[in-house]
């Protein structure tokens, strides 16, 4: 079956810009994370939906990063006014969500941001 | 909170040689463990993992880990690798899962391993 897609894969923007990255989760998986991956900094968790509400968004560094989901499925995280330092892989993972039992985590390709 | 600390950044290791990486964490309370491995230009995917039971883990691809308590180690191991194990490994802890479901994974910086031919 598929798993979790991404797009686009890379991104290239200029400082200053709005971007838009896309994460489809897996069929029937109604958890959804993104994650941001930077050279030597491992990975930093931005934020978790459950269905369409995020009831973390505790690591969105500042409020120029955003995210929905729509449908319980496709969501976008979005940077606005992006810069330098904001350059990195976007992951997203999903999972089935299940309460009280151990969810595993399936993550996308994502996303390599790079802004000039 | 959990935290996660990976020892080496990299590992250089020659082919059919054993290798083992290090990972300590951090939490007050239980935590499931695991290793990720993520291949160049990929995403990541879950080698093993430790939710309870048996303190040595199995996973794909002859890796194997052993669960130590004590310790808040969960160190990763394989007795001969490949040209082909060459990847950045990742160790990851979480919380035993809220009661919604939510799995937050708190993980380490990984470490390089570069197999040499």
């Amino acid at each position: 079956g598929a798993g979790v897609s991404q797009s686009p894969s890379n991104k290239v923007t200029e400082k200053g810009k709005d971007v838009e990255l896309r994460c489809d989760p897996i069929s029937g998986h109604t958890a959804l994370y993104w994650y941001r991956q930077s050279l030597g900094q491992g990975l930093e968790f931005l934020i978790y939906f459950q269905g369409n509400s995020a009831p973390d968004k505790s690591g969105l560094p500042s409020d120029r990063f955003s995210a929905e989901r729509t449908g319980g499925s496709v969501s976008t995280l979005t940077i606005q006014r992006t810069q330098q330092e904001d350059s990195a892989v976007y992951l997203c993972a999903s999972s089935l969500g299940k309460r009280a039992s151990y969810n595993e985590q399936f993550f996308g390709p994502g996303t390599r941001l790079t802004v000039l | 909170a959990q935290s996660v600390t990976q020892l080496d950044s990299q590992v250089p290791v020659f082919e059919e040689a054993p290798v083992e990486l290090r990972c300590n964490y951090s939490s007050s309370v239980s935590v499931y463990l695991f290793w990720y491995v993520q291949y160049p230009n990929q995403g990541l995917q879950l080698l093993l993992k430790y939710l309870s039971g048996s303190t040595l883990v199995k996973g794909i691809n002859g890796f194997e880990a052993e669960f130590n308590k004590s310790q808040t180690s969960f160190h990763l191991r394989k007795p001969s690798v490949h040209i082909s194990d060459t990847a950045e490994y990742f160790c990851a802890v979480s919380p035993f899962p809220l009661s919604g479901g939510y799995q937050k994974v708190t993980f380490g910086i990984g470490t390089k391993l570069q197999v040499i031919p």
